[in-house]
C-alpha cells in the first residue's frame, strides 16, 4: 500500500517564525510531489510541487525533498496568521501517459500565533 | 486566473437517491479527476478522465458511480444510489498534462449530505 505519512499537528509558532512541515512516502518510484493547503472547509490549493532533489524557493515558501531518505519538506518563513491551516503532501506514483493519481497525506495543521 | 468550477456547492439528498455533481474544468486542460474527502479524513482518489474515457479508478468507484463528459465543458460524476457513506467534499480537478511539472488544479467542491 502506498502511504504519504504526516504528523497531524497542530503546529504552533510564533508569527514572523519559520515553520517546517514534513513529510515521508514509501513508494520510492513516486515522481512528483506537491503541497497544498487547505482551510477549514475548503478545497486543497496548491502552493508549489518539486521533482528534483534538492530545494526549490517560491516567495516565502521553499519545498526540499531527498529522495534517498523519501522525504519532502515545506518552509514557510515569516509565517502570518493568514497561513494557519491544513498543509496536505501529496505524491504522485503513477507517473502514467494517461493518469495522474496522487496519493495524499492526513495533513499537518499549522497554527501560526499573533 | 482560470478556475475549476463545482456546482452544487451543497447538495442534501436522501439515501437511494441519484446525484449528479457537476463541474467545468480550466479550459485548456486535457485531464480530469474527482476526488472526495470524508470529514476529518484524508482526501482519496476517485477516477481520472482523459480523451472521453476512464485512465483510471479506485476501489471507492464501484458500479454506483459514472463519469461523463456530456460537452466540451462539463464533466460530471453521478452517484446512482447513494448511500449514507457517500457524504463527503467531492472534489473535481483537472491538469494540463500528467509530467512531472503539470500539477492539479482543485475546484471549490462540492458537499454532499446524505440523509
Amino acid at each position: 500500500q502506498k502511504e504519504v505519512e504526516q504528523n497531524s499537528g497542530p503546529l504552533s509558532v510564533p508569527e514572523g517564525a519559520i515553520a517546517s512541515l514534513n513529510c515521508t512516502y514509501s513508494d520510492r518510484g513516486s515522481q512528483s510531489f506537491f503541497w497544498y493547503r487547505q482551510y477549514s472547509g475548503k478545497s486543497p490549493e496548491l502552493i508549489m510541487f518539486i521533482y528534483s532533489n534538492g530545494d526549490k524557493e517560491d516567495g516565502r515558501f521553499t519545498a526540499q525533498l531527498n529522495k534517498a531518505s523519501q522525504y519532502v519538506s515545506l518552509l514557510i518563513r515569516d509565517s502570518q496568521p493568514s497561513d494557519s491551516a491544513t498543509y496536505l503532501c501529496a505524491v504522485n506514483t503513477e507517473g502514467g501517459d494517461s493518469s495522474y493519481k496522487l496519493i495524499f497525506g492526513s495533513g499537518t495543521r499549522l497554527l501560526v500565533r499573533p | 486566473e482560470p478556475e475549476v468550477t463545482q456546482t452544487p456547492s451543497h447538495q442534501v439528498t436522501q439515501m437511494g437517491q441519484e446525484v449528479i455533481l457537476r463541474c467545468v474544468p480550466i479550459s485548456n486542460h486535457l485531464y480530469f479527476y474527482w476526488y472526495r474527502q470524508i470529514l476529518g479524513q484524508k482526501v482519496e482518489f476517485l477516477v481520472s478522465f482523459y480523451n472521453n474515457e476512464i485512465s483510471e479508478k479506485s476501489e471507492i468507484f464501484d458500479d454506483q458511480f459514472s463519469v461523463e463528459r456530456p460537452d466540451g465543458s462539463n464533466f460530471t460524476l453521478k452517484i446512482r444510489s447513494t448511500k449514507l457513506e457517500d457524504s463527503a467534499m467531492y472534489f473535481c480537478a483537472s491538469s494540463e498534462g500528467v509530467s512531472y511539472n503539470s500539477p492539479l488544479h482543485f475546484g471549490n467542491g462540492t458537499r454532499l449530505t446524505v440523509t
